[in-house]
């Protein structure tokens, strides 16, 4: 079964520095994946999917993330942090091989970009 | 494109009674829509995959009397959370996949912004 962890509950970053929010998974076979953001009592807004191709993929609002597949991780990144990039983040992960399959969601890492 | 809306936004109801969440893909159809709830400060938590025209899926630990889904068309899908108590209050996500390839071509599901129920 597909699982996905992100270690950290919380990250701080200064703004106009540069930010990474980590996440691993676990599938059986090639995966999905996904970040998704969520802003305080919102839904969720895609950020950006890994599917196949290039293992950097480019995102909405500068996001970027780059698919690892040794070491199983797909970590979001910014070069430059904003402070309205604060908000909660999410990684996703669905199993390519069997697409009917849910999309399970890691439990989120809480952004905050200090001014 | 790939606008999802839930309806309504908050709800505040008294305990024992029935409230309905509608969530509707506005400019794309859904085969398949899921039913997730937040807890404050918590990860998402998937109750039930939604099928047009079919039964939905609940996840386990889920009780299907309490929380009824519809998906009667392609385009909605609503969640009634029937006798209602206050360990029902919580913030309740849909969101709608447009099915292989995505009808926007990020072969993702779409979420809509959340209802907020309140339980009293």
């Amino acid at each position: 079964a597909q699982s996905v962890a992100q270690p950290e509950d919380q990250v701080n970053v200064a703004e106009g520095n540069p930010l990474t929010v980590k996440c691993t998974y676990s599938v059986s076979g090639n995966p999905y994946l996904f970040w998704y953001v969520q802003y305080p009592n919102r839904g969720l807004q895609f950020l950006l999917k890994y599917i196949t191709g290039d293992n950097l993929v480019k995102g909405s609002y500068g996001f970027e993330a780059e698919f690892n597949k040794s070491q199983t991780s797909f970590h979001l990144k910014k070069p430059s942090a904003l402070v309205s990039d604060s908000a909660l983040y999410f990684c996703a992960v669905r199993d390519r091989m069997n697409r009917d399959d849910k999309i399970i969601f890691g439990k989120g890492t809480r952004l905050h970009i200090l001014p | 494109g790939a606008v999802v809306s839930q309806h309504p936004s908050r709800v505040i109801c008294k305990s024992g009674t029935s409230v309905k969440i509608e969530c509707r893909s506005l400019d794309f159809q859904a085969t398949t829509m899921f039913w997730y709830r937040q807890f404050p400060k918590k990860s998402l938590m998937l109750m039930a995959t939604s099928n047009e025209g079919s039964k939905a899926t609940y996840e386990q630990g889920v009780e299907k009397d309490k929380f009824l889904i519809n998906h009667a068309s392609l385009t909605l899908s609503t969640l009634t959370v029937t006798s209602a108590h206050p360990e029902d209050s919580s913030f309740y996500i849909c969101s709608a996949d447009p099915g292989v390839g995505g009808a926007f071509g990020t072969d993702t599901q779409y979420f809509g912004p959340g209802t907020r129920l309140t339980v009293l």
